[in-house]
């Protein structure tokens, strides 16, 4: 069975603080892959990274980062500089063939 | 343009009544999905359609009845509504093309209330 672990369930940061939103997953697939979505206060939700098994090579897009490590199963999302508009909840996923197993997201709160 | 869309945004019903909820996306996708999302903000999958073929079927009710006229569009029809059917309901769709790869794009929900 597939399984996201988000064990923060809320983070409260001030602006342009960074913050780290973790996840950790189990499988038992060699090859899989990982999402990140979000999904601000509109509803929405939107996609943000995917990352194969294959590939541990960190990823950043602007304010964003992204740390993959198989050895301990984790796929932790990172914000610098954090900003009221990434006030949302963040949601990490694994797939498997058409399924989408998601954790049960964290919501991150940027205060002014 | 929209790439996935849902139609009502809104539903608010009694129980016991039917709804239906239609989904339709325009790019190309030939996969598509239904997701509920709880009120704790719990995304599940419901159903999964890939070619107008039902693929996936979680373990949810028989009250609740996808169907996909083609490719582009996967609906959902919900008999005798409940109370725990309140939720959010979000289409999405994925090209199977290049397998676990491709993310899903999802719509912008369909929050249904049940009274």
């Amino acid at each position: 069975a597939q399984k996201v672990t988000q064990a923060q369930t809320e983070i409260s940061v001030v602006e342009k603080e960074d913050v780290t939103l973790d996840c950790v997953y189990e499988t038992r697939d060699t090859t899989y892959y990982l999402f990140w979505y979000k999904q601000p206060p509109s509803g929405e939700l939107v996609f943000l990274i995917r990352r194969n098994s294959f590939d541990e090579q960190n990823e950043i897009s602007g304010r964003y980062s992204w740390n993959f490590q198989k050895s301990t199963s984790s796929f932790n999302f990172t914000i610098t500089a954090s900003q009221v508009v990434d006030s949302a909840v963040y949601f990490c996923a694994l797939r498997r063939y058409s399924t989408l197993t998601f954790g049960k997201g964290t919501m991150l709160l940027v205060s002014p | 343009d929209t790439a996935v869309s849902q139609t009502p945004k809104y539903l608010v019903t009694q129980m016991g009544n039917d709804k239906s909820i239609k989904c339709e996306q325009n790019l190309g996708h030939d996969t598509m999905y239904w997701y509920k999302q709880d009120s704790k903000k719990f995304l599940k999958i419901m159903f999964s359609y890939n070619n107008k073929e039902l693929i996936i079927n979680e373990t949810v009710p028989n009250r609740f009845s996808p169907k996909s006229p083609d490719k582009a569009h996967l609906n959902l029809h919900i008999n005798s509504l409940e109370l725990g059917d309140s939720a959010v309901y979000f289409c999405a769709s994925s090209s199977s093309q290049q397998g676990d790869r491709v993310e899903q794009y999802f719509g912008p929900g369909t929050r249904l209330t049940v009274t």
